[in-house]
Parts: C-alpha cells; structure tokens; sequence
C-alpha cells in the first residue's frame, strides 16, 4: 500500500466548476501536510498547507482529518490556468522528508 | 533571490556512462534533498543531505547512485553506469533549517538512450 493515495483522475471540468480532491495517507506519524501543484514537466510547487482547522486560500480550501487519515483540497470557481497535476504530500519529521502522492490531474475546459 | 538552480536542465546518456547532477540550493539553505521523478509516476525521495553530511539516504538505489554535499559548491548526484530505467527528472529541494518547508529546483531531466 503506499503511503499516500491519490485518485489519479483526470478530472476533466468546465470553468467555474468547483472540484474536490481526496487523498489517504497510511503512516500516522506523519506531522504535517500540504497539497502542491505540478505544471507538465515543471517543478513542484507549494500551493497550501493543510491543517485540521481546515484553511482557506482565495478559492482554495484544504482539510485534514487524522482520525481518518483523509485530507482534501476544494477548489471552488475553476479557472483555465487551474489546469495542472495537484499532489498530496505528507512531512514525517522523524525523517525529515516529504513523502508525494502520485497526484491528481485537473483539466479546466471553457 | 535566486531559488534552487539545478543543472544542467536536460543530460542525456548513453547506457553505461556517468550522470552528474548538480544542485545550488537557494541562499542560506545548509539542507539538501534529492527526489526522483519516473515518467507517470509521483516524486520520491532518494536522499537528505546537510554540509557535509548525509542525514538519510535510504531512498538511493543501493548500487551505483551516490551524493554529496561539499563545504563549498553545489550538491552533487551522480549516478554510474546509468541505465535506460534511470531515465527521469531528478528535482532538488532545500530547506533552511530541516523542515517541512523545501523549495523545489526546475529539475534536471535524464534521457538515457
């Protein structure tokens, strides 16, 4: 089982949709959480933190549930330039290394 | 403010030579790590390296795969007698203090033929 999973999708959307992501996480001393945003053939890119609270960013909201070991991303109102591979990715401080999921394809339509 | 700078970009190879990988982490970052990126599939760590000093290396193929991070100049991975299942983009992040927050490099993308 991997450590962190990913719907692959693609999930394939009009613009102003509004589009959730889920991923489950297996080891629980996992610390922290984040969700990056990948553009094809590009680096990874730090889009938000996620914390139990829930936190919101613009038109993004990112939740974390432990008990569940389930964390998700809301992207509300999609754009075009939207349009990328979103990972989720789990910080074991122990280790000190972030371990990705293999991430989510978006693609936003007119 | 220059980020994390990686080169070169892209390197190919053929079967059996040497790949060397650099990596300039940004200003006041002593932390390094490298990952690998396989087509269609998601980045995993290789290697976790501060001045010096390798901190955790068990994501590094056990042959042929080596890193360093020297007192002075970049990171550095090389890989020996690279084969055509090495083919991928190798990303460099650094951290300021061995935390969660790692700063991506572009890549440096290995076509072996």
């Amino acid at each position: 089982r991997k450590e962190v999973e990913q719907d692959p999708g693609p999930f394939n959307v009009p613009e102003g949709a509004t589009v959730a992501f889920n991923c489950t996480y297996s080891n629980s001393a996992s610390q922290s959480f984040f969700w990056y945003r990948q553009d094809c053939r590009k680096e990874p890119k730090l889009l938000m933190s996620v914390y139990s609270s829930g936190n919101e960013d613009g038109r993004f909201t990112a939740q974390l549930n432990r008990a569940s070991q389930y964390i998700s991303l809301l992207i509300r109102d999609s754009k075009l330039s939207d349009s990328a591979t979103y990972l989720c990715v789990a910080y074991t401080g122990t280790a000190s290394k972030l371990t990705f999921g293999t991430g989510t394809r978006l693609q936003v339509t007119l | 403010n220059a980020g994390v700078m990686q080169n070169p970009r892209h390197l190919v190879r053929r079967r059996g030579q040497e790949a060397r990988l650099r990596c300039s982490p940004m200003k006041g970052h002593s932390h390094v790590y490298w990952y690998r990126q396989l087509p269609e599939e998601g980045l995993k760590f290789m290697v976790y390296l501060q001045k010096e000093n390798i901190i955790d290396e068990s994501g590094m193929p056990k042959e042929r795969f080596s890193a360093e991070f020297p007192k002075e100049g970049p990171s550095i991975l090389r890989i020996q007698q690279v084969v055509r299942g090495d083919s991928a983009a190798y990303f460099c992040a650094s951290s300021s203090n061995g935390q969660e927050t790692q700063y991506f490099g572009p890549g440096t993308r290995l076509l072996v033929l």
